[in-house]
């Protein structure tokens, strides 16, 4: 069965710490995301990566960073955390495609991070 | 860029029938999926549309007309547990990203 793992589900921290978001996926995928997700804004992409120490960025990636060291596993890094950094981050993975096929994203379970 | 819009709440009775409907603009289209999200939870897979027309799955469809940039999801036979939120996506840049929608919050009523 699918899976997608994320270290945390709850996460409390301060402004100014910095901040590690592990995810990990165990299907093999060449391609891996993270997300925020707000109320009203819908899930909006930070960065991605199509493969080891590959990392492009998405709409959204100013105050994160990320790192790929290994093909499994995809960590998001907020440098100094700040209060409009709280919200549902939620990690994704999914096959390299090169044609119509019906290859969706595996999400991980999210994790719900509180910046005070 | 790309953009995607969807209706933020709709409401049904148990045992009806409702309909989501989803507009998009983007480029290098590669597919539609939709997706079903329950409160606190990742969101799941339910449907994919890449050529126009209607795919059935149980008591889900997913249509998509490609001209018009507009796909539906039409859910059957509601129940309670079909409470959830919705989300459309499309997948773009001939078919590594995804762009999604803010996503449809359904309330099912009993």
């Amino acid at each position: 069965d699918v899976k997608v793992t994320q270290s945390s589900r709850y996460l409390v921290k301060r402004t100014g710490e910095k901040v590690f978001l592990e995810c990990v996926q165990d299907m093999d995928h060449e391609n891996m995301f993270w997300y925020r997700q707000d109320p009203g804004l819908g899930l909006r992409l930070i960065y991605f990566s199509y493969d080891v120490k590959m990392k492009e960025k998405g709409d959204i990636p100013e105050g994160y960073s990320v790192s790929r060291e290994k093909k499994e596993r995809f960590s998001l890094i907020l440098e100094s955390a700040s209060t409009n950094q709280t919200s549902m981050y939620l990690c994704a993975s999914s096959q390299r495609t090169s044609g119509r096929v019906r290859e969706t994203q595996y999400f991980g379970p999210g994790t719900r991070l509180l910046v005070l | 860029g790309q953009n995607i819009d969807q209706p933020t709440e709709m409401t049904a009775t148990e045992g009806a029938i409702v309909q989501i409907n989803c507009t998009y603009q983007t480029s290098g289209f590669n597919g539609l999926f939709w997706y079903q999200q329950h409160a606190g939870e990742a969101p799941t897979f339910l449907s994919y549309n890449v050529l126009d027309g209607l795919e059935e799955k149980g008591r889900f469809s997913s249509f998509l007309s490609r001209s018009k940039g507009y796909s539906y999801l039409l859910l059957k036979e509601l129940q309670m547990k079909d409470s959830a939120s919705y989300l459309c996506a499309v997948r773009y840049n001939y078919g590594q990203n995804f762009v999604f929608g803010p996503g449809t919050r359904l309330s099912v009523l009993p």
